[in-house]
């Protein structure tokens, strides 16, 4: 079942934040997030395991929150290069065929005007 | 530099004209993966090879094949292509398996149209 992301799309200006949030039903295991610029393939930014954890690298930082199977992802003073389209990929707790494999929510696009 | 490789960048092919697209890494990664990104979409995984163990998605439609020789390659075959098969296909690698906590390297993809 594919989690699901808001806001649908966020337009900022240079210098402010943004919060992107993923809400999965199912007991995750795991959280990736991605951004992927037009026509490029998605790039790795984190994974967050089951444990409630915060990561954080440079001005982009998610926490999980396990109890309630959600993942908020917090750009901070954004910049242009920020832009493009955010994926949250859940994984599943183990057990069963899905173990292992990521299904990614709908994506959240993030515009940064100067 | 470049760790996972796909090619062509850029197919097109004619409805039911089967087409393959390749994938190889230099990671010496256990997983690969094939997934299909329509425009405005998340990636969708299509199958997944743990070494040569291959798995299938169960809504993976039949006309999608895949192989992997070895672990630095991995093909997709469409064998009838339909207008509704037009998508990004990407690759995607990993060390490890199911909650180890490892990142998926993706490949800069193939666009493949169907006309």
């Amino acid at each position: 079942q594919q989690p699901v992301q808001s806001p649908q799309a966020v337009i900022l200006r240079e210098g402010e934040d943004a919060v992107i949030n993923c809400s999965s039903s199912k007991a995750l295991y795991s959280v990736h997030w991605y951004r992927q610029k037009h026509g490029e393939a998605p790039v790795f930014l984190m994974i967050l395991l089951k444990g409630g954890e915060q990561k954080g690298h440079d001005k982009i930082s998610a926490s999980f929150n396990e109890k309630k199977q959600q993942s908020s992802l917090y750009l901070t003073a954004s910049q242009l290069s920020y832009s493009g389209t955010y994926f949250c990929g859940t994984e599943k707790v183990a057990g069963g065929t899905s173990y292992g494999k990521l299904t990614f929510g709908q994506g959240t696009i993030l515009t940064v005007h100067p | 530099d470049a760790m996972v490789i796909q090619n062509p960048r850029y197919q097109v092919t004619q409805f039911g004209k089967p087409v393959t697209l390749s994938c190889s890494q230099t990671l010496n990664h256990n997983v690969m993966y094939w997934y299909q990104q329509k425009s405005s979409q998340a990636p969708k995984l299509l199958f997944h090879y743990y070494d040569k163990d291959f798995n299938n998605e169960a809504d993976t439609p039949d006309n999608f094949q895949s192989r992997r020789p070895n672990t630095s390659f991995c093909f997709l075959d469409i064998r009838s292509p339909g207008l509704g098969d037009a998508a990004m296909y990407l690759c995607a690698t990993s060390r490890g398996w199911g909650g180890s906590g490892y990142e998926q390297y993706f490949g800069p993809g193939t666009r493949l149209t169907v006309t």
